[in-house]
């Protein structure tokens, strides 16, 4: 089945350790993107990738990393210069650049201890 | 910088009404509007997308409408039943291939 992978379902980090978030999809898509979900907040933007070896900055980029070596795989690195990085992660995919469907994986819920 | 507001933020309804969940958003100039349904803890889940020059969109026992040039769409659920509780998201696509969210309407159906 074609889809979009998150790993790992539950990761925590200590204070000021890197970590980072798996995404593969296996839909062939072009685009894929990195969301935050903070209680009572609407999803917000970190990085998104367009193509292969290039991304743009989101809303919310300050503190996190990401690359594009693969079309499938689209991970974001969580630096130590997050300041509040608990949070619920999603990322997403689109066949196209504009005006397509949006399909998202099962999400990555990131807790600082 | 493009706003996207849903309303009501919570719905409790018995098994079987009819319901209508509504979105609204700032900028007139999107490409399209997406419904998601979000089971708790998990991920989104597409359920309609309308283009920009669409009015509306239909599967099974969901509706949804557009009315760009006002800034809302509306998510009628026809018939609900308790595996209708989740939260419903609205997001509509601008430039560059962004998507706003809204906050979100979270339902409950009882049965």
């Amino acid at each position: 089945d074609g889809g979009i992978t998150q790993s790992p379902k539950y990761l925590f980090r200590k204070e000021g350790q890197n970590v980072t978030l798996s995404c593969e999809q296996n839909l062939n898509h072009d685009a894929m993107y990195w969301y935050r979900q903070d209680p009572g907040q609407g999803l917000r933007l970190i990085y998104y990738s367009q193509i292969v070896n290039d991304f743009q900055k989101g809303d919310i980029a300050e503190g996190y990393s990401v690359s594009r070596e693969k079309k499938e795989s689209f991970p974001l690195t969580v630096t130590s210069a997050q300041k509040n990085p608990t949070a619920f992660y999603l990322c997403a995919s689109t066949i196209g650049t504009v005006n397509t469907e949006a399909f998202f994986g099962q999400g990555t819920r990131l807790t600082v201890v | 910088k493009q706003e996207v507001t849903q309303i009501p933020a919570a719905l409790s309804v018995p098994e079987g009404e009819n319901l209508v969940l509504n979105c609204s958003f700032t900028d007139s100039a999107i490409y399209n509007l997406q419904w998601f349904r979000q089971d708790p803890g998990k991920g989104l889940t597409s359920l309609l997308l309308i283009q920009s020059s669409q009015r509306e969109q239909t599967s099974g026992r969901l509706n949804a409408s557009l009315d760009k040039s006002s800034g809302r769409s509306t998510l009628y659920i026809a018939a609900s039943q308790p595996g209708d509780s989740a939260t419903y998201l609205c997001a509509v696509e601008t430039s560059g291939s962004r998507l706003t969210f809204g906050e979100g309407t979270q339902l409950t159906v009882n049965p």
